[in-house]
This record gives structure tokens, C-alpha cells and sequence, in this order.
């Protein structure tokens, strides 16, 4: 079945640090999301990606996923103490309906 | 409502016992997902409704483990004789389909 990876699984940075976090799926997928959880929190929703390629900012996040629809990768320039949590991928296959997540990168800031 | 809601939020169990978990999707929402969290670790796939069309059952870990939804809305997952390694937070999402999903605060299950 379908299994999407993540590294790394965890990352300390100083505050002020850029972060990345890559996602890698065992099968193309028709689109993936990405999901912030804060420490004690729920996962919230940060972004879709769809088309091969796309490139999508959000203020200090870029969001990019692969030309062969495999991969994704979350970028934080200048992290600060709120990016704390861990963040997920999802992905979707062309066949399932289901959403599979990825185990997560736990983020650490340091002031 | 206007967000996902499950309850209890807490829920604590004697092994062996019986226990069911609530989750009230946003209104309208077609698809339904419950997901299991252990202590700093990723998002288990339990179970996923989407409108009528039979559930997709492939990531309930044993027999123990059934859920079900009513009317297209609430859902209940239901865990028989629980064990230890039960404990975890239960997350329930949902969304319209293909789109973002929207998660519950979780319920909190420790069983001793």
C-alpha cells in the first residue's frame, strides 16, 4: 500500500534558523497537504499542493511539490519560537480516497 | 456546529472494559476519519467514511476495534476489552471530499 515518509524526524533550530522538512511517497499522488500540530494541540491545516511543481507561499513558508508528484518539502525561512510543533504531510493517491499522513517532523526552536 | 467535536475529551478504563468515543463532523461533511495518536508519535489510519459508499476498514488495528457512522453525520468508534496499548488521543477529521481536513480536539483514552 501507499506509505509517505518524512525526515527529518526531528530538528532543533536557533530562532531565526531556516527549517525544511521533507515528504516522499511510495506512489504518485494526486495531491498532498500539510498539517501543523502544536505541542498538546490538534493538526490544522496549512496547505494543498496539486499540480506537478507548484510552488506555494504562505508569509516565512514555502510550500513545493515534486514534478513527479512523489515528493514535497516545507521550507521556514527565519524561524521564530511560534513555529514550534510538528508537521505533517498527507497524501492521496489517484486510486484511494483516503488521506495517508506522514510521521511528522518535530520542530524545536530555541530563543 | 463550528468545528469538529468529540467527546470525552478524557477517558479513563479499566482494562478490559468496553469504550465508546464520539465525534460530531462539521455539517455537511461527506468524509469522516479517525486517526490514533500515541504519546510524540505520527497519525495512525483507523478508519475513513465517505457519504454512503462502505467504509474503508484497513487500518483498524484488531476485532476490538469497530466504528460506525449514523445518518451520514455523528460517528462512534468503539473499542472492545481494551488493552494498555490502547492509550492514546483519538483524533476524528472531516472534510468535504478531497479537500482540507478539519480535526476534533481528540479524546484522551488511558486504559490501566
Amino acid at each position: 500500500g501507499q506509505q509517505v515518509m518524512q525526515i527529518p524526524q526531528y530538528q532543533h533550530v536557533q530562532e531565526g534558523e531556516d527549517f525544511t522538512t521533507y515528504c516522499n511517497s511510495s506512489t504518485t499522488l494526486s495531491n498532498i497537504q500539510w498539517y501543523k500540530q502544536r505541542p498538546g494541540g490538534h493538526p490544522v491545516f496549512l496547505i494543498q499542493l496539486v499540480k506537478s511543481g507548484e510552488v506555494k507561499k504562505q508569509k516565512r513558508l514555502t510550500f513545493q511539490f515534486g514534478e513527479a508528484k512523489k515528493n514535497s518539502s516545507l521550507h521556514i525561512t527565519a524561524t521564530q519560537t511560534t513555529d514550534v510543533g510538528t508537521y505533517f504531510c498527507a497524501g492521496r493517491d489517484n486510486y484511494g480516497q483516503n488521506f495517508v499522513f506522514g510521521p511528522g517532523t518535530r520542530l524545536s526552536v530555541l530563543p | 456546529g463550528a468545528g469538529v467535536s468529540q467527546s470525552p475529551s478524557n477517558k479513563v478504563t479499566e482494562k478490559g472494559k468496553d469504550v465508546e468515543l464520539r465525534c460530531d463532523p462539521i455539517s455537511g461533511h461527506t468524509a469522516l476519519y479517525w486517526y490514533r495518536q500515541s504519546l510524540g508519535q505520527g497519525l495512525e489510519f483507523l478508519i475513513y467514511f465517505q457519504g454512503n459508499s462502505a467504509p474503508d476498514k484497513s487500518g483498524l488495528p484488531s476485532d476490538r476495534f469497530s466504528a460506525e457512522r449514523t445518518g451520514g453525520s455523528v460517528s462512534t468508534l468503539t473499542i472492545q476489552r481494551t488493552q494498555q496499548e490502547d492509550s492514546a488521543v483519538y483524533l476524528c477529521a472531516s472534510s468535504l471530499s478531497r479537500v482540507q481536513a478539519f480535526f476534533g480536539q481528540g479524546t484522551r483514552l488511558t486504559v490501566v
